[in-house]
Formats: C-alpha cells, structure tokens, sequence
C-alpha cells in the first residue's frame, strides 16, 4: 500500500494559464475525490468519482475546471484560465467498498498563481 | 444547508488531556469523522461514529450525540507530535460520499 499519491506538490504559474494535477488513489479504491482547501480552512468538496463515472460534482466547480478518471485509477483536475482566487492546495482521496470506510488523503497539490 | 463549528485553536501541555469540541447542523446526518491534520500534509483518519457513545482507539477517543449535534474528541497523555489541526467531518445523510469538513482545530502542545 503505497497510498495516495499527488503529482505536482507544488503549482506556481501566472494567471490565465491552465493547470494540470495528476492523482493516483490507492490502487485497490473504487472511489476518488477532490477537495479543495484553502488555509485555516477545512476541505471544500470538488467532485466524486465512483470507478470511472463522475457521479457527483460540487457548484464550487466552475466551468474552468473539469476533472476525469477515464480507466477508473488515476484521475486528472484541469484547472483553465486561473485566477488569483484559485490559489489553494487541492486534494485527492479515495476510499473503498461500504460507507463505514474512511478515505485516505494524498499529500496534496499546492497551486499558487502570480 | 451545513454548519460545523470547531473552536479556532487550543493549546495544551504535554502528558495533559484536551477535548476538542464539534458541533454540527447539518441536513442530513450519517455518521461523522475525526481526522488530523500536520501542517503541510494529507489529513489523516483518526476515528469514526455513527451511533451516540464514545469509540476509544489508544489514546484517542471520540463521542457522539446525535440529538444534540455534538461531537468531541478527547486526547489523552499529549506528546508533542499531537501538534496538528484536527478535522471534524460530517458525511451526508442522502450521498454517502459527501463529506461537509470544519474549518478544524489547531491544537499547539507545549512542553
């Protein structure tokens, strides 16, 4: 179990570009999420994915930005045209079977924008 | 919609005991999660109620009451390394794979 992992850790680019984060969830997890979190402040819910359907997505995420898990393993979150106010770490869990699990966390990807 | 109140931050001296408070009002309710969370790092899962009552895990122990919206998580004999924000979180009662999370807890451990 090497658990979640996040790549990049560190985002820094100018405003109006795009972004792109890579997750890779604990291989064995049918679900993946995104979160956002800004500091001093609890994660934000972005999106839901069960296997490869993206069943659930939060009205936080704009049309800016749009996220896949096209084989059900790893996911991308593509952020487009960024704004200042989409500096923030974004978070990638995932989860497995029943309800009762808890999801496990990947360390994060700070995006900072100029 | 969802409100779940943390205090901001909390210090405490090492070997002591803290409670970390939660309360919510949320919509729906199915259940609700303890995480920590070190500065910089994946928040990681501390423990889970869904039924009222106290779940013990170690040194760590967390409470549920239902009708009061109220949860707490108490840590016992402090250690430095206890330094980290904790998270409450309340998953939803209609999507179970929604989770509404606190603004959380920065708890300072001195010696």
């Amino acid at each position: 179990d090497t658990g979640v992992s996040q790549d990049p850790r560190h985002k820094i680019t100018k405003r109006g570009q795009n972004v792109t984060f890579r997750c890779d969830p604990i291989s064995e997890h049918n679900r993946l999420y995104w979160y956002r979190q800004t500091l001093g402040q609890g994660p934000e819910f972005l999106t839901y994915f069960q296997n490869e359907a993206q069943l659930e997505k939060s009205r936080l995420l704009s049309d800016r930005f749009s996220a896949e898990r096209p084989k059900g393993s790893f996911s991308t979150l593509e952020i487009q045209r960024t704004e200042q106010g989409d500096s923030a770490m974004y978070l990638c869990a995932s989860s497995f079977g029943n309800s009762n699990q808890p999801q496990h966390f990947g360390d994060g990807t700070r995006l900072s924008i100029l | 919609g969802q409100n779940i109140d943390q205090p901001t931050e909390m210090t405490a001296t090492e070997g002591a005991i803290v409670q970390i408070n939660c309360t919510y009002q949320t919509s729906g309710f199915n259940g609700l999660f303890w995480y920590q969370q070190h500065a910089g790092e994946a928040p990681t899962f501390l423990s889970y109620n869904v039924l009222d009552g106290l779940e013990e895990k170690g040194r760590f122990s967390s409470f549920l009451s239902r009708s009061k919206g109220y949860s707490y998580l108490l840590l016992k004999e402090l250690q430095m390394k206890d330094s980290a924000s904790y998270l409450c979180a309340v998953r939803d009662e209609y999507n179970f794979n929604k989770f509404y999370f606190g603004s959380g807890t920065k708890l300072n451990v001195k010696p």
